[in-house]
């Protein structure tokens, strides 16, 4: 069974970082695409990052970009995503995608919140 | 980037009726090789977002067969031919064909 565990979300304040952390199991994660998508308080969803299998290919929203990273440890089947210069509409549940057997976010975690605010 | 548009924003449906949910696209989201990439998803309150449908119309495995996706272009519709208590919540389209991928704003659907 496919699972992705999110956790590393927290209250911080505007301009500090937080990296959040997604634990992959029961599949190969090595072999699949990975994403980042987040949900603002009572709003609708937004696309955040992705990374390619092997880490050689990245791609972010406008919003983030300069200011997040994503990356990957295929060793310890893990997803990050490093936040910088937060901002309070960066307040958001956070959830860990991977792609299906075609095509991105097939598989979701149960997300973590992060809470930009002083 | 794309633009998502979703109609309507709230649809009340009866149980056992059919419900449609319109989504289109600022740009054709036919890719260039030649395959047209929109997904669906449903989201349950308080749950994490599902997949329902991707490259159009082709349904995830255990999504059952009352769902159904069309369209092409810029314009595509995600069909319920017999609501039941558990398909209430809200569904989104996303395109990715373009890197950022972009949702719509989501259509909230809840039983009269």
């Amino acid at each position: 069974e496919v699972q992705l565990v999110e956790s590393g979300g927290n209250l911080v304040q505007p301009g500090g970082s937080l990296r959040l952390s997604c634990a992959g199991s029961g599949f190969t994660f090595s072999s699949y695409w990975m994403s980042w998508v987040r949900q603002a308080p009572g709003k609708g969803l937004e696309w955040v990052a992705n990374i390619k299998q092997d880490g050689s290919e990245e791609y972010y929203v406008g919003s983030v970009k300069g200011r997040f990273t994503i990356s990957r440890d295929n060793g310890k089947n893990s997803l990050y995503l490093q936040m910088n210069s937060l901002r309070a509409d960066d307040t958001a549940v956070y959830y860990c995608a991977r792609d299906g057997v075609e095509r991105p976010l097939g598989y979701w975690g149960q997300g973590t919140l992060v809470t930009v605010s002083s | 980037d794309v633009v998502m548009t979703q109609s309507p924003l709230s649809l009340p449906v009866t149980l056992g009726q059919p419900a449609s949910i319109s989504c289109s696209s600022s740009q054709s989201l036919v890719h260039s090789t030649g395959n047209t990439y929109l997904i669906w998803f449903h989201q349950r309150p308080g749950q994490s977002p599902r997949r329902l449908i991707y490259k159009v119309s082709i349904r995830d495995s255990g999504v059952p067969d009352r769902f159904s996706g069309s369209g092409s272009g810029t314009d595509f519709t995600l069909k319920i031919s017999r609501v039941e208590a558990e398909d209430v919540g809200v569904y989104y389209c996303m395109q990715d064909t373009y890197w950022p991928f972009t949702f719509g704003g989501g259509t909230k659907v809840e039983i009269k």
